[in-house]
């Protein structure tokens, strides 16, 4: 079965990139009808979703974002991975990968076990 | 975007209880509408898709429906395990968008 498992640092300095890596493993990240996304919860927070990509590289990001995010495709490595640049403390969260499901529906599952980053001097 | 809100916000029940939550979607979404379960310090886990089709594995105690701008989700007999947080998710627009969670707690 498919597991996401996610990578980066734990802290990151305010106005500097956040940059996190999400490693599938069993299946591969090619596979039709499947898209890659980001999601975030702030502490105590719901969840909000950052954006997707496909493994042909084709995009969408949250505009809540207001262009920082931007999220690439490693095929040969079966991984995807999330910059955000320009941080501040509002962007403390536990960071998730998931897969996204497209087929007839659209719903997150399977999901990382979620990575906290903290933004602080 | 399409808000999404859930209500209630927290709600206390028992083992046993019938549990109910709500979910209004600021404009017609169809059946586009998910339900997750989220316990403390895991991801969340998809339970209910398309409003009203419950995930291979998940329980049956666990339901869905509506259509539109109005959902519900209800447990019908609580398990100790189902404490936990319930959001719900929309994909008919873009951004996708989750309510603001509902979370369970033991009375």
């Amino acid at each position: 079965q498919v597991q996401l498992q996610e990578s980066g640092p734990g802290l990151v300095r305010p106005s500097q990139t956040l940059s996190l890596t999400c490693t599938v493993s069993g299946g591969s990240i090619s596979s039709a009808g499947y898209y890659w996304s980001w999601i975030r919860q702030r502490p105590g927070k719901g969840l909000e979703w950052i954006g997707y990509i496909y493994y042909s590289g084709s995009a969408y990001y949250n505009p809540s974002l207001k262009s920082r995010a931007a999220i690439s495709v490693d095929t040969p490595k079966n991984q995807f991975s999330l910059n955000l640049t320009s941080v501040t403390a509002a962007d403390t969260a536990v960071y998730y990968c998931a897969r996204d499901f497209t087929v007839n529906g659209y719903w997150f599952d399977p999901w990382g076990q979620g990575t906290l980053v903290t933004v602080s001097s | 975007d399409i808000q999404m809100t859930q209500s209630p916000s927290s709600l206390s029940a028992s083992v046993g209880d019938r549990v109910t939550i709500t979910c209004q979607a600021s404009q017609d979404i169809n059946n586009f509408l998910n339900w997750y379960q989220q316990k403390p310090g895991k991801a969340p886990n998809l339970l209910i898709y398309d409003a009203s089709n419950l995930k291979t594995g998940v329980p049956s105690r666990f339901s869905g429906s509506g259509s539109g701008t109005h959902f519900t989700f209800s447990i019908s007999s609580l398990q100790p395990e189902d404490f936990a947080t319930y959001y719900c998710q929309q994909y008919d627009g873009r951004p996708i968008t989750f309510g603001q969670g509902t979370r369970l707690e033991v009375k």
